[in-house]
């Protein structure tokens, strides 16, 4: 049975940094693409970032909003991704889910605010 | 970025009806690999996304047959053949065939 559950959200103050973790069983995941997405409290869906597998050298990209600020990382050891993300601003407030093909997380909450 | 329009923004139906969702996209989704990477989640109140649609037409792993996919181009629908109380909820439409992947906006289906 395919598993994806994120941890790490939690209320930060603007400007101050974050940093969630998938962690995933149940399928291949050193051959899987990862994803982060994102929905914001008016219920938009957002795409965040992507990472390709070794075999594509764990290539990486990022909607624009979060381009310079947001990292998302790997550890094919531990089935898990992360997202690093640093210089928070209150319109990153959102539940943030993290998905391979079909399946997704139940959602980590990220509140930005002072 | 592309953009997905999605209507009617709310669908009220019966138990049994069927319904139809439109998303129109502002450019083509048909990759240069031949694939079409329109997708369709459903979303239950207090739930995470749930994929119901792959590749314009493709029924996920245990989805109902009630649902189904269709389109082309710029212009795909998602029917229910059929409502069930366990169908309401909101759906969206995605693509991911252009960067950065993008949604509609929603569509609402309630119990008339």
């Amino acid at each position: 049975e395919v598993q994806v559950l994120e941890s790490g959200g939690g209320l930060v103050q603007p400007g101050n940094s974050l940093k969630l973790s998938c962690a995933t069983s149940g399928f291949t995941f050193s051959t899987a693409w990862m994803y982060w997405y994102r929905q914001f409290p008016e219920k938009r869906l957002e795409w965040v970032a992507r990472i390709k597998a070794k075999s594509n050298n764990y290539a990486t990209d990022y909607t624009e909003s979060v381009k310079g600020r947001f990292t998302i990382s790997r550890d094919d050891s531990k089935s898990s991704i992360y997202l690093q993300m640093n210089n928070l601003k209150e319109e990153d407030t959102a539940i943030y889910y993290c998905a391979w093909r079909a399946y997704w997380g139940q959602g980590t909450l990220v509140t930005v605010s002072s | 970025d592309v953009v997905l329009t999605q209507t009617p923004s709310i669908l009220s139906a019966t138990i049994g009806q069927s319904v139809s969702i439109s998303c129109r996209s502002s450019q083509s989704l048909l990759d240069s690999d031949g694939n079409t990477y329109l997708y369709w989640f459903l979303q239950r109140p207090g739930q995470s996304p749930q994929r119901l649609i792959y590749l314009v037409s493709n029924l996920g792993s245990g989805v109902p047959n009630r649902f189904s996919g269709s389109g082309s181009g710029t212009d795909f629908t998602l029917k229910i053949s059929g409502v069930e109380a366990e169908d309401l909820g909101v759906y969206y439409c995605m693509q991911a065939t252009h960067a950065p992947y993008t949604f509609g906006a929603g569509t609402k289906l309630e119990l008339k």
